[in-house]
């Protein structure tokens, strides 16, 4: 099954401790984006990948790292987490370099303290 | 850099009327408009898309206008269900920054539609 799989799904965490929210796709794509939805903003670009070794910063990069060593995998690292990054977070993936259909994972809830 | 504006935020009809929601860009340059409907809890899914060379797109009881002169583009549901209930998200293109030429979307803000049965 055709699938991009977020883990954790929810999280709750503290100001300062590091962590990773892993991304998983198995369907080849090349394209791949980590997203927030925050409400009454919509879904805000983090970070997006055309290819392995191939990052940019989308619309709200700051505090936020990503990494994309092997091309199902792109995982998102929030090294010092504030609670201003309390959010859903999407990683989604696309065969058509971003313009085509996004396929996205099921969302992982971050709650920071 | 492309803005993408969405309205209305929310929007309440009864079963059986039709439901539009509109949105309006900022980039001339922009190629690409996408629509992704997210139900309560779910993840956001595509429903619709349309691309600059065509100016209506349709698919069963939804479809999609855009106006490139006017730049905006809108979503519309006929015959409203109660399974349409959900927060609806259009999209534009954003041409990337660097060579190569990948673009990003820009999601509008969102607009939750309650349908009344």
């Amino acid at each position: 099954e055709a699938q991009v799989t977020q883990n954790p799904r929810y999280l709750i965490t503290v100001t300062g401790k590091k962590l990773t929210v892993t991304c998983s796709q198995n369907m080849n794509h090349e394209y791949m984006s980590w997203y927030r939805q925050d409400p009454g903003l919509g879904l805000r670009q983090i970070y997006y990948s055309m290819n392995v070794e191939v990052t940019d910063k989308g619309d709200v990069p700051e505090g936020y790292k990503v990494s994309r060593k092997e091309k199902r995998n792109f995982p998102l690292i929030l090294e010092s987490p504030s609670p201003n990054q309390t959010s859903l977070y999407f990683c989604a993936s696309s065969s058509d370099r971003g313009v085509g259909e996004l396929f996205f994972g099921e969302g992982s809830r971050l709650t920071v303290l | 850099g492309e803005n993408v504006e969405q309205h209305p935020s929310t929007l309440s009809v009864q079963e059986g009327d039709s439901a539009v929601i509109k949105c309006t860009y900022s980039d001339s340059a922009s190629n690409y408009f996408p629509w992704y409907k997210q139900e309560l809890g779910k993840r956001p899914q595509l429903i619709i898309d349309i691309r600059s060379n065509v100016g209506e797109k349709k698919d069963q009881r939804i479809a999609v206008t855009l106006n490139k002169t006017a730049k905006h583009f809108s979503l519309h549901i006929t015959e409203t269900q109660p399974e349409d209930s959900a927060v609806y998200f259009c999209a534009g293109t954003r041409a990337a920054m660097f060579s190569g030429g990948y673009n990003k979307l820009i999601f509008g803000a969102g607009t939750r539609l309650a349908v009344h049965p």
